[in-house]
């Protein structure tokens, strides 16, 4: 998956718990995403950086923060986990950020909030 | 507001057929169009991406169609084989909510091909 590692791969949580997913790129790509994947919704963009402590809002992104201190790392937090929130996340990569540029996508990290 | 429509059900089609799958869009005016194939329990694999400018591009056994009219495209397998076998997404160029242009993804049609 061109050099994009998502941990953990599958995780189980409480209500009420801080969740953090990590994305790992080895591609020196500017661009990272985070997206979630639910069955009838397609891809929605939760989060997005577009370098070194530069981040912005997606179309979902109320109850996720981002951060960002390398380039290569790109972490997805969900402060107060809610059931809503039980979904699969991938990590994707750009080099330009450009709508006309393919992405790259990790694996995949399987959430359950119960 | 910007929607994506793809068929939800499942496309079954007989080994050595053309698949064609069907991508509309309303509410968008997208310069770009991109193909993903996504396979159970990983993530999604780039394809193709057509211009708006463009009618038809191929790759392979692969072919996109884009008008802009319709607000359409179709995604083309020739030749099918069982490993073709995978959910395909369209996804077309449109504007997030922070107003950056940004691609957006259909929830994909699952195609199986018997062998």
């Amino acid at each position: 998956d061109a050099g994009i590692t998502q941990s953990p791969r599958h995780k189980v949580t409480e209500t009420g718990t801080p969740v953090t997913l990590r994305c790992h790129q080895t591609e020196n790509h500017r661009y990272m995403y985070w997206y979630r994947q639910d069955p009838g919704h397609g891809l929605r963009l939760i989060h997005y950086s577009y370098g070194v402590k530069d981040t912005d809002k997606g179309e979902v992104s109320d109850g996720y923060s981002v951060s960002r201190s390398k380039t290569e790392d790109f972490l997805l937090t969900l402060e107060s986990a809610t059931s809503s929130q039980t979904s699969v996340y991938f990590c994707a990569i750009s080099d330009q950020g450009a709508a006309n540029e393919k992405l790259f996508f990790g694996s995949g990290t399987q959430l359950s909030v119960l | 507001s910007q929607k994506i429509e793809q068929n939800s059900e499942a496309l079954n089609i007989q080994e050595g057929k053309t698949a064609t799958l069907t991508c509309n869009y309303t509410n968008y005016s997208p310069a770009y169009l991109q193909w993903y194939r996504q396979d159970p329990g990983r993530g999604p694999v780039f394809l193709l991406l057509i211009r708006e400018n463009e009618k038809e591009k191929r790759k392979e056994r692969l072919k996109v169609t884009f008008d802009t009219t319709l607000k359409q495209s179709l995604f083309h397998i020739t030749a099918s084989q069982p490993a073709d076998s995978a959910t395909y997404l369209c996804a077309p160029e449109g504007v997030v909510d922070t107003g950056r242009r940004a691609l957006t993804f259909g929830s994909g049609t699952r195609l199986q091909v018997q062998p």
